[in-house]
């Protein structure tokens, strides 16, 4: 069964450093989206793509936060200048469809020191 | 109380009973999920109800909506060990124009399935 694909798995970074966070979709979807899960807490909506541009953004998502498709297949989110609060499970997912049932990824743990 | 609740929040049982998770929420939807995830693992979509149905099947998982009560159920039938987990009820809104498929979680319940 097709997966979506999130490197690193773990990733641990010291506070203001900048981090790319890295998602391979499933090559026939076309709606891609990152949410996260800070630990004990609900999963977050962060940002939609679709179309190579942004469809919705939530109020987490500032200017510290910036997504890219940059070749057709890597998904990629970049947090510059961390913060001890991005620390979080950041999930990868995409859709075929808007809104019908997505394929997340595994994660990625972002531990930031 | 938010979009997404669920309740209860931790649920403990034998092999073979019957699981049943509450979910609440707030807005109008056009369709209500249910994901999964194993303990620090990513989110397995289990069965999506459209906001048009009242039940839904998928193997041992029986889903409802109840969109005039805005509640959904999850039922697991004869569980098993392997399904201790948390489980999410996910919407996704309808705000009268076009949804981008933003979903909006529940807190989650956790499984527990005592072999």
């Amino acid at each position: 069964e097709p997966e979506v694909t999130q490197t690193p798995s773990h990733q641990v970074t010291q506070m203001g450093q900048e981090v790319i966070l890295r998602c391979v979709p499933i090559s026939n979807h076309l709606y891609f989206y990152w949410y996260r899960q800070i630990l004990g807490q609900k999963v977050e909506f962060l940002v939609s793509f679709y179309n190579n541009e942004i469809s919705e953004k939530s109020e987490i998502f500032d200017d510290q936060f910036s997504v890219e498709r940059p070749d057709g297949s890597n998904f990629t989110l970049k947090i510059r200048s961390t913060k001890l609060e991005d620390s979080a499970m950041y999930f990868c997912a995409s859709g075929r469809e808007r809104g019908y049932g997505y394929t997340f990824g595994s994660g990625t743990r972002l531990t930031v020191v | 109380s938010q979009q997404g609740e669920e309740d209860p929040q931790a649920l403990s049982i034998q092999e073979g009973e019957n699981a049943t998770m509450n979910c609440s929420y707030k807005t109008s939807i056009n369709n209500l999920q249910w994901y999964r995830q194993n303990s620090g693992r990513g989110l397995v979509h289990l069965i999506l109800i459209r906001s048009n149905e009242r039940e839904k099947h998928s193997g041992r998982l029986r889903v409802t909506l109840d969109t005039s009560k805005k509640s959904s159920s999850l039922l697991i039938t004869a569980s098993r060990a392997a399904d201790t987990a948390s489980y999410f009820c996910a919407t996704d809104a309808n705000a009268g124009g076009t949804s981008y498929g933003k979903l909006t979680f529940g807190q989650g319940t956790i499984l527990t399935v005592h072999p």
